[in-house]
Formats: C-alpha cells, structure tokens, sequence
C-alpha cells in the first residue's frame, strides 16, 4: 500500500530548539516538497528536491533546512531561526516531470511556544 | 509567491446544488491542477489539466482552462454533504518545475 507518511502528527517545541519532521514514500518517487500552510492560506513552498543528494529553495526557506540522502527520505529541520513555526507541514512527492501531480502525506502540526 | 487566485473564498450550498470554483494566475503555465483537502489532512489530486486542453472531465468534477484569460473553473455537479472541503487550484509555471498553490475555496455543502 504505497504512500507518504509523515510523523509525527503534532509537535510541540519550546521557542529556541530545532525541530526535525519526518517525512517518507514509498511511491518510488524521485521528487519531494515540503510546504507550509497557516491557517486559512494556501500552500507556500520551502523546499524541494528532484533528486537524491540534490535540493533547492523555495520560496520560504529562511530557517529550515532539508536533507535527502535517500530516495525515500526527506527530512526538514524548522530550526531557532525560524521566526514564525508554528503551522502545519505537508511534503509530497512526484514522478519526474512536470506534468506530474503530488501526492501528499497527513501533514505534521507544529506548535512552538 | 502566490500564483493562483481562488474566488470565492467560501462557497455555502445545499446538497445536490453545484458548486463552481475560479481560479485566475499570473505566468504562462505547463498545466493547471485542482486538490481538495479535508480539514486538518493532507491534499488529494482530482483532475489536471494541461495548457493546450480547454475542459476535462473527471466523475462529476468538470475543468475548464482559458489561457487567454489565464483563468480556470471548477464545477462539481450534483453536490453531496461529503464534497466539504477545501479546493485548490495548482500550477506548474512554464518552464519551472515548482507547483504553486492558490489560497483556496472552502466548500460548505449542506445536507
């Protein structure tokens, strides 16, 4: 049964800490998003990777960091910087191709107070 | 950078009404998607639609693109109280490869 799992479903982390989301596939997928949704908005888009071992910015970067070292994998870390984290996180996958639609996880909601 | 503009922001309807949704963007575009998302869940595709395709159907969900306009629509005909969600309008810019999401129509069907 493939799909996307993120964990864990709520975070909650004292201001100053960083945190890691988690986020796996097992679609095969070789592209991967994280974005963030705050109440109310869209989508806004904080990194992407089309490959393994290769990511780029998005257009809310500033204070989170990615890896992704394996094709299933791609982690996000909300660090200290990061002015405003409280929100909720969605990653997805796709094929290559731009004619691809995403496939999302469950979204991990975090709180930083 | 939002791309896409959904109108209305809430839509409120019986069952069995249709509801359409617009979606108006800013670049040329490779395609146009629609998701839906259920509160506090991730986002599910329903249709995309391609720059040189004017309408595609899906089950009761019917999109029409008019590039010309830079303008999409969504309609889903016959509307049951488990079509509440929210729909967004996705797109690929052309020649990028980021998806880029509007902020949404929240859909309130009632039974």
């Amino acid at each position: 049964d493939g799909g996307i799992t993120q964990s864990p479903k709520y975070l909650f982390r004292k201001e100053g800490q960083n945190v890691t989301l988690s986020c796996e596939q097992n679609l095969n997928h070789d592209a991967m998003y994280w974005y963030r949704q705050d109440p109310g908005q869209g989508l806004r888009l904080i990194y992407y990777s089309q490959i393994v071992n290769d990511f780029q910015k998005g257009d809310i970067a500033e204070g989170y960091s990615v890896s992704r070292e394996k094709k299933e994998s791609f982690p996000l870390t909300v660090t200290s910087a990061q002015k405003n984290p409280t929100a909720f996180y969605l990653c997805a996958s796709s094929p290559t191709g731009y004619n691809s639609p995403l496939h999302f996880g469950n979204g991990t909601r975090l709180t930083v107070t | 950078s939002q791309q896409g503009e959904e109108d209305p922001q809430a839509l409120s309807i019986q069952e069995g009404e249709n509801a359409t949704m617009n979606c108006s963007y800013k670049t040329s575009i490779n395609n146009l998607q629609w998701y839906r998302q259920n509160s506090g869940r991730g986002l599910v595709h329903l249709i995309l639609i391609r720059s040189n395709e004017r309408e595609k159907h899906s089950g009761r969900l019917r999109v029409t693109l008019d590039t010309s306009k830079k303008s999409s629509s969504l309609l889903i005909t016959a509307s049951r109280a488990a079509d509440t969600a929210s729909y967004f309008c996705a797109t690929v810019p052309g020649g990028g490869f980021k998806t880029i999401f509007g902020a949404g129509t929240r859909l309130f069907v009632k039974a």
